[in-house]
């Protein structure tokens, strides 16, 4: 099936600083993409949805100067957390929805864990 | 009130069991209804997903929709071990099973041999 990849898995990074995570769809191309925010025990939170070629739209509560999200290309969604504290320690999850004529599939990429000390 | 609730559980269960896992919704505009699972660190994969009333079946695994009750099931048959893992319901007003999902809490499902 379809992949979904998200680079790094893993960060820890000191508060203060600004972390990039990468979501890649690896064998399709995906217009839009969303980024997902998970704490512990809790559930998928949308934060925002990424389209290529235009700004992306967040969620109501959802800081865009804070979570800056690129979508570059049609295969690459990233989101930067911005000035990162404790508290933006979290699960982040992307999905790319493949669209294919009626069997359109939404796909989850594995995850980043973000850490800020 | 959440849009949807699910209760966490944990819910552990001896191999072969059925398992009933089980979600109630608000907003009667949700048409689409999915079933995610989700293994420890790994984001969630589709298991299906139901359009509107009715039952659906695959495999070991049956979702039902209730809309008059606003109540989403999930049925496992025959459980394995392997099943274990969160369990997530999702709905979605638009009219597609994919896009601005809602996600329940999640249910952590065990099977123990």
């Amino acid at each position: 099936g379809a992949v979904v990849s998200q680079h790094p898995s893993r960060v820890i990074c000191k508060s203060g600083t600004s972390v990039k995570i990468e979501c890649r769809s690896l064998d399709f191309q995906a217009t839009t993409m969303f980024w997902y925010r998970q704490f512990p025990k809790k559930s998928l939170m949308l934060m925002a949805t990424s389209n290529e070629g235009s700004k992306a739209t967040y969620e109501q509560g959802v800081e865009k100067d804070k979570f800056l999200i690129n979508h570059a290309s049609l295969t690459l969604s990233t989101l930067t957390v911005t000035s990162a504290h404790p508290e933006d320690s979290s699960f982040y999850i992307c999905s790319a929805i493949l669209l294919a004529g009626g069997a359109d599939t939404q796909y989850f990429g594995p995850g980043t864990r973000l850490t800020v000390l | 009130q959440k849009e949807v609730e699910q209760d966490p559980g944990p819910l552990s269960v001896p191999e072969g069991a059925i398992v009933s896992l089980n979600c109630t919704y608000s907003n009667s505009a949700f048409q689409y209804f999915m079933w995610y699972r989700q293994y420890s660190r790994k984001g969630p994969e589709l298991l299906m997903y139901t359009y509107s009333s009715g039952n659906k079946e695959d495999g070991r695994f049956t979702a039902q929709v209730d809309k008059s009750s606003k109540y989403i099931s999930l049925f496992i048959r025959d459980s394995q071990p392997s099943d274990s893992a969160t369990y997530l319901c999702a709905t979605n007003a638009g009219g597609t099973s994919y896009g601005k999902l809602t996600f329940g809490q999640g249910t952590i499902l065990t099977v123990h041999p």
